[in-house]
C-alpha cells in the first residue's frame, strides 16, 4: 500500500538555528498537506500543496512540493521555541483520504 | 464557532467492553474522519464519511464501526474493545479537497 516517510524522526536545534524535515511517498501524489502538533495537542492544518515544483511561504515557513509530486519539505528559518511540536507531512491520491506520514518531532533549545 | 468537538476526552475500559465516541462539527462541512494515533505510528485513518449517509474504510477498520447521523455529527463505536486499541482518538472535519480540522481527542485505554 501507499507509504508516506519522514525524516529525521527526531531533530533539537538551538534557537535560532533552521530546520528542515523531509517527506517521501513510495507513489504520485494529488497533492500533500503540512500539520504541526504541539505536545499533548492535536494536528492544525498549516498548508496545501497541489502543484508539481510548488513553493509557498508562510513567515518563516517554507513548503516545497516536488517536481515528481513523490517529495516534500518543509524548512524553519531562524527557530523560535513557539516551533517546538511534531510535523506531519500527508498525501492524497484523488481523494480525500489522507496517509500521514511518520512525523517530525522538533524541540527548539534557548 | 466551536470548531470540532469530541467526547469523552479521557475513557478506560475493561476488554470486551463497547463504547461510543462523540463527534460535531459546526463547520458545515461535508467530509468527516476518524484517525486514531499511536506513539511513532503517526494518524492512520479508520473510517471516512464524505457525506451525509456515506461511509468509506479507511487503512484500519478491523474492530470499529461508524454512524454518519446527519451532516454535524459522525460517531465511532468499538463493540469489543481490546487493548490494541488504546490509543488517542481524533475526529477531523473538511471542505473536500482542502486541509482537515481536527477535534481536541478522546484518549481512550483498554486494560
Amino acid at each position: 500500500g501507499q507509504q508516506v516517510m519522514q525524516i529525521p524522526q527526531y531533530q533539537h536545534v538551538q534557537e535560532g538555528e533552521d530546520f528542515t524535515t523531509y517527506c517521501n511517498s513510495s507513489t504520485t501524489l494529488s497533492n500533500i498537506q503540512w500539520y504541526k502538533q504541539r505536545p499533548g495537542g492535536h494536528p492544525v492544518f498549516l498548508i496545501q500543496l497541489v502543484k508539481s515544483g510548488e513553493v509557498k511561504k508562510q513567515k518563516r515557513l517554507t513548503f516545497q512540493f516536488g517536481e515528481a509530486k513523490k517529495n516534500s519539505s518543509l524548512h524553519i528559518t531562524a527557530t523560535q521555541t513557539t516551533d517546538v511540536g511534531t510535523y506531519f507531512c500527508a498525501g492524497t491520491r484523488n481523494t480525500d483520504k489522507l496517509i500521514f506520514g511518520t512525523g517530525t518531532r522538533l524541540q527548539v533549545f534557548p | 464557532n466551536a470548531g470540532v468537538t469530541q467526547t469523552p476526552k479521557f475513557q478506560v475500559l475493561k476488554t470486551g467492553q463497547s463504547m461510543t465516541l462523540q463527534c460535531a462539527q459546526d463547520m458545515n462541512h461535508n467530509s468527516m474522519y476518524w484517525y486514531r494515533q499511536d506513539p511513532g505510528m503517526g494518524l492512520r485513518l479508520i473510517y471516512y464519511s464524505a457525506s451525509e449517509g456515506t461511509t468509506d474504510k479507511g487503512e484500519v477498520p478491523n474492530g470499529y464501526n461508524v454512524s454518519r447521523l446527519n451532516k454535524r455529527e459522525f460517531s465511532l463505536r468499538l463493540e469489543s474493545a481490546a487493548p490494541s486499541q488504546t490509543s488517542v482518538y481524533f475526529c477531523a472535519s473538511s471542505v473536500a479537497g482542502t486541509g482537515q480540522f481536527f477535534g481536541p481527542g478522546t484518549r481512550l485505554t483498554v486494560l
